[in-house]
């Protein structure tokens, strides 16, 4: 089963503005990672939280991690047009020794 | 270059074929991964490798193989292509992390289509 499910999957916001997108998943995990994918592209990492760790910064990026709720969020602050992208949140869980990842958040960026 | 190479980029076969997607990589890491990813159902895993003699499969690993031929080659084929079958195909490499799945890197994506 998909562990890691994006809420919510579309969002359209103009440049300037912040972008926030959720990911819930089922099981205890290692660690979340967030991912962005430009059309057509291979999927590039942006940002790996541990299970220890509650927040992370990663230049214009932030991410949450709540463990007891099992969610995360990831916030792009100030978008640009170049934040154009899919978004996907994926789940290191315990024992499983792959990713598992989310359907991925789609983010159109309007100058 | 490309740490992580992809190839054919595209390709168009019938049903029946036999087609093989292969997979190098220049970042000298042991795990290797193949995920097909289609419309609104993300990335899902099909086989994956820790070193040359560990192969495993994944979530949906029926109708395909794969070959780990070296540390930095992995080739996943279909015996017998289907048409649901098409779809995009990663290549994904990490590094060792022990029980923990670090930062994947990716190649660019094989465009699979099956007439």
């Amino acid at each position: 089963s998909q562990q890691g499910e994006e809420d919510p999957q579309a969002l359209s916001i103009q440049e300037g503005e912040n972008a926030t997108m959720n990911c819930s998943y089922k099981t205890s995990i290692n660690n979340l990672q967030w991912y962005r994918q430009n059309s057509g592209r291979g999927l590039v990492h942006l940002i790996l939280i541990r299970s220890n760790e509650r927040e992370k910064h990663s230049g214009r990026l932030r991410v949450t991690l709540d463990t007891s709720k099992k969610s995360s969020s990831l916030l792009i602050t100030a978008s640009r047009a170049a934040d154009t992208a899919s978004y996907f949140c994926a789940t290191d869980a315990y024992g499983n020794n792959r990713l598992a990842f989310g359907k991925g958040n789609q983010v159109v960026v309007i100058p | 270059d490309a740490d992580v190479t992809q190839t054919p980029r595209n390709r168009i076969t019938k049903t029946g074929k036999r087609i093989m997607l292969e997979c190098s990589q220049t970042k000298g890491h042991d795990r290797m991964y193949w995920y097909r990813q289609d419309p609104g159902l993300g990335l899902r895993l099909i086989y994956y490798s820790f070193d040359v003699k560990d192969i495993n499969k994944g979530e949906i690993s029926d109708g395909y193989s794969v070959s780990r031929q070296a540390q930095a080659k992995f080739s996943l084929s279909l015996e017998s292509a289907i048409p649901n079958q098409t779809a995009l195909y990663f290549c994904a490499t990490s590094n060792t992390g022990g029980s923990n799945t670090g930062e994947l890197f990716f190649g660019e994506g094989s465009r699979l289509t099956v007439l």
